[in-house]
This record gives structure tokens, sequence and C-alpha cells, in this order.
């Protein structure tokens, strides 16, 4: 029973060029949320999706972030023109149900800005 | 707003020690308290929680009391192994879709 998976998990860009990380919920999972770990931080919340919603997006960055989770496939994060301020950990957590207090995460993808 | 403060790491203990790893919360109204666990590689995993004030939470010789009165949820293991060395997380959730996370608290402990 996979659990919840993230890749890559190290990516590498440069200052200008964009971002994709992806993210596939357990299964049987429509519930996905992105988290922003910066070094020496706690994991900040971004962004909460189910199927071709976004439900709550508080804690994204206003310009150059977005995110999808499509009727098909995995979550996608997407950051345009990334800086060196976007290097960070990024987690992903699933959940089977809204408003469930038991959030699964994948393993992270750590994006270094050169 | 909602926060939660964590102690400081890095923490470094003896096997059979006792842990205690602090951790208060701000927030409004009733949330839920959290203890996440993340072994080296791997992304987080529940380790127990509470839901309401004085519940104690309780997994694998690790507890948690939830403390109303001084808004605290602080972990503690009377006696610490190896295969707990970790990085811990504190966390609280109002509604379940938002988890609002400690910075963190890394534990090694030694033979």
């Amino acid at each position: 029973n996979a659990g919840v998976m993230q890749n890559p998990r190290h990516l590498v860009r440069r200052r200008g060029q964009e971002a994709r990380l992806r993210c596939s919920p357990m299964k049987g999972h429509s519930h996905v949320y992105w988290y922003r770990q910066l070094p020496e931080e706690g994991l900040k919340f971004m962004v909460y999706l189910q199927k071709e919603n976004i439900i709550d997006e508080s804690g994204m960055p206003k310009e150059r972030f977005s995110a999808e989770f499509p009727k098909e496939g995995p979550s996608i994060l997407r950051i345009q023109q990334v800086v060196r301020g976007d290097s960070a950990a990024y987690f992903c957590a699933s959940s089977g149900t809204t408003g469930s207090d038991t959030q699964y995460f994948g393993p992270g993808t750590r994006l270094t800005v050169l | 707003g909602n926060s939660v403060t964590q102690m400081e790491g890095p923490v470094t203990l003896s096997e059979e020690a006792f842990l205690t790893i602090n951790c208060t919360y701000t927030a409004t109204g009733y949330p839920s308290l959290f203890w996440y666990v993340q072994y080296p590689g791997e992304g987080l995993q529940l380790l127990l929680k509470a839901t309401k004030a004085d519940d104690k939470g309780s997994n694998k010789g690790f507890e948690a009391t939830y403390r109303k009165e001084t808004t605290s949820f602080h972990l503690e293991k009377g006696s610490v192994q190896v295969s707990d060395s970790a990085v811990y997380f504190c966390a609280l959730s109002k509604t379940g879709n938002q988890f609002y996370f400690g910075t963190g608290t890394s534990l090694t402990v030694i033979p």
C-alpha cells in the first residue's frame, strides 16, 4: 500500500527557471495539502486542494506560485521564475476526508535555487 | 492567530534517559494538538494526538497531555532508544485542513 509519493526528491534550478513539484496522494485519498519548510523553520501551510478544486490557498505567495490537482494524475506545485529565497523543502500531505485530522506526508522535495 | 512554539534543539541523550520536548501553542478556540516525527530521509509521521483539554495522547512509549491552562502539549518518554533519533514536530489544527507546525526538535540518542 504505497504512501504519499513526491518527485523529484531533489531539484536544482537556476534563478529565473521554473520548478515543478509532483505529489501523488495515498490510494483513495482525494485531499492534498502542500507545505513549505524553509531552513531552520517549521512547516508552513501553503495550499489545500481537492480534485480539480483549490479549497484554501491562504498560505500561497500571491505571485509565481500555483498549484493544481487534476482529475487524473498527480498534484503539481509550480514555481515560476524561481529566486534563491524559494530554496526549501516542499512537503505534500494527503487525507481521505475533509476535516480529517490525520494527514499522511510524503518524503518531500528539496529545491535548491542557484 | 494560531502558532506553535517548540523547544529548540538539538537534543542529545544517552539511551534509557528521560525525554521531554516542550511545546506551547497560541490559538483561538479549541484546537487539536499533534506530535509528528520525521526519520531521516522520510516524510512526517503522526506520532500521537489529543483533541480536547486533559486528553493524553500516547504511542510507542511517548506521551503528551493537552493542558489548556498552560497552553502546552509537552512530549515525554521515560526511556529513549537509539531508534528514537529523529526530528519531532509539534502541531495544531483547528479544522483538520490547515496545520500549524513548530520548527522541529532534533533528537539524537547515543548508545
